[in-house]
């Protein structure tokens, strides 16, 4: 079965140009992640959906950040405009979600390597 | 907010020697994970935590958390080089949500 997709795996960019990552999740999880890692700040929780519905973007770091979800197994992380200390690894992961407290494994993608110049 | 804080943020053993990482929250969990990402890569589960004072073990891994659910160890006996990588505790933000929030890490490095 496979796991977590995503793309781009690597991306360098220059600064001020759109950057969309993309991300397909494990057939019959029910929530997504995006997550951001960087040495400086670890790994930042950006946005989580659930069910296609967006329930805590609290980590998004601003406005030049959206993500949607359009359906239940592909998301997108859309920066706009990139600038070089949105360099970072953007790893999506997929979980299935049974119910508050259940405690949920996270899967994650390999990761988009996002470099901006 | 709800943090995860984890010690020490980088260890370095020869092969053969132990090897602990501590992970303490601010708040009561309902749950507490462990993950590892090898050098390049990404977070692999390796195990959850659910009742209060539970010990697991995976071979040379033996996970536990406290009896107050506020803080969990990973220790591995006799390190070896495949174990290097970065070991992550996390845990639900805010009680029982299905957010994680991840510790910093501790990086292992082993000298073989």
């Amino acid at each position: 079965d496979a796991g977590v997709i995503q793309s781009p795996r690597h991306e360098v960019t220059e600064m001020g140009q759109e950057v969309t990552l993309r991300c397909k999740l494990i057939s019959g999880h029910n929530s997504l992640f995006w997550y951001r890692q960087t040495m400086m700040r670890g790994l930042e929780l950006l946005i989580y959906f659930n069910n296609n519905v967006p329930i805590d973007d609290s980590g998004m770091p601003e406005d030049r950040f959206s993500a949607k979800m359009p359906n239940a197994s592909f998301s997108t992380l859309k920066i706009q405009p990139s600038e070089p200390r949105d360099s970072a690894v953007y790893f999506c992961a997929s979980s299935l979600v049974m119910g508050v407290g259940s405690g949920n494994t996270i899967y994650f993608g390999e990761g988009s390597w996002l470099t901006v110049v | 907010g709800q943090q995860v804080m984890q010690i020490p943020q980088y260890q370095h053993v020869q092969e053969g020697e132990d090897f602990t990482t501590y992970c303490n929250s601010s708040t009561t969990l309902s749950n507490i994970q462990w993950y590892k990402q090898r050098p390049g890569g990404h977070p692999v589960f390796l195990i959850q935590l659910v009742k209060s004072g539970e010990v697991k073990k995976q071979k040379r891994l033996t996970f536990q958390f406290g009896e107050a659910k506020k803080n969990s160890s990973l220790h591995i006996t006799a390190t070896q080089t495949t174990d290097v990588g970065t070991y992550f505790c996390a845990g639900p933000r805010g009680g029982g949500s299905e957010k994680l929030v991840f510790g910093k890490g501790t990086k292992l490095t082993v000298n073989p």
